[in-house]
């Protein structure tokens, strides 16, 4: 059965404080890893997408790496502005193309 | 501006009274999904359309209707609602580009209360 898990649950930081969130997934073939984040009373907003292991993407303060386990969203120097939920999500082989599996999130809280 | 609407935002409703939240895309993507969000058990994929009159269930379809008659529109049907439907239901565009990017674009959410 195709899964996908988030650690940690919550995160507190201090402003300035780097660090990582964890994506660990077992899918039977990964055809691809995306990573969105989701503000309070709003859908989530997408930010990256991986496919193959070793690939990694930069947006701003956010960096994300592929494994072929897991995945991981680093946040350097986080400001109190990066408070979000982050998601992340899956795309299984095979796949028609539209169906997603959604891990349960890291709800991130940057204090000033 | 691109994005994806929802409607109502909010629903309260009786167990058993049929009801329908719309979706609509002004992307023309061809790919629409709909989720439920509950605490503890994130997104869910109730249904998922690849095209006009082309849907296929997601993880969790029972008790949910879809269809897709138009390219930009997709409607999802409680036809008799339960208490465990109560939640937020997001829909979602996906952008199909070359080889494989499907970013997903979310509505803003329908929160439904079934009493």
């Amino acid at each position: 059965e195709d899964q996908v898990t988030q650690s940690p649950e919550a995160l507190r930081l201090q402003e300035g404080e780097s660090s990582s969130l964890n994506c660990s997934y077992t899918v039977s073939g990964l055809r691809g890893l995306f990573w969105y984040r989701q503000d309070p009373g709003k859908g989530p907003e997408f930010l990256f997408t991986l496919y193959s292991a070793g690939e990694e993407k930069e947006k701003e303060r956010l960096k994300a790496t592929l494994t072929k386990k897991e995945s991981f969203l680093h946040i350097t120097a986080p400001k109190p502005e990066d408070s979000a939920t982050y998601l992340c999500a899956v795309q299984a082989v095979p796949n028609t193309g539209n169906q997603f599996y959604f891990g349960t999130g890291t709800s991130l809280t940057v204090i000033p | 501006e691109a994005q994806v609407t929802q409607n109502p935002r909010y629903l309260i409703t009786v167990t058993g009274k049929k009801l329908t939240v719309t979706c609509s895309q002004n992307m023309n993507h061809e790919y629409m999904s709909w989720y439920r969000q509950d605490p503890g058990l994130g997104l869910r994929q109730i249904y998922y359309s690849m095209n006009v009159e082309v849907t296929d269930k997601g993880d969790v379809p029972e008790g949910y209707k879809v269809s897709r008659k138009e390219k930009r529109n997709f409607p999802l049907i409680l036809e008799s609602p339960s208490p465990n439907q109560t939640s937020l239901y997001f829909c979602a565009s996906t952008l199909k580009g070359p080889p494989f990017s499907y970013e997903q674009y979310f509505g803003p959410g329908t929160r439904l209360t079934v009493t």
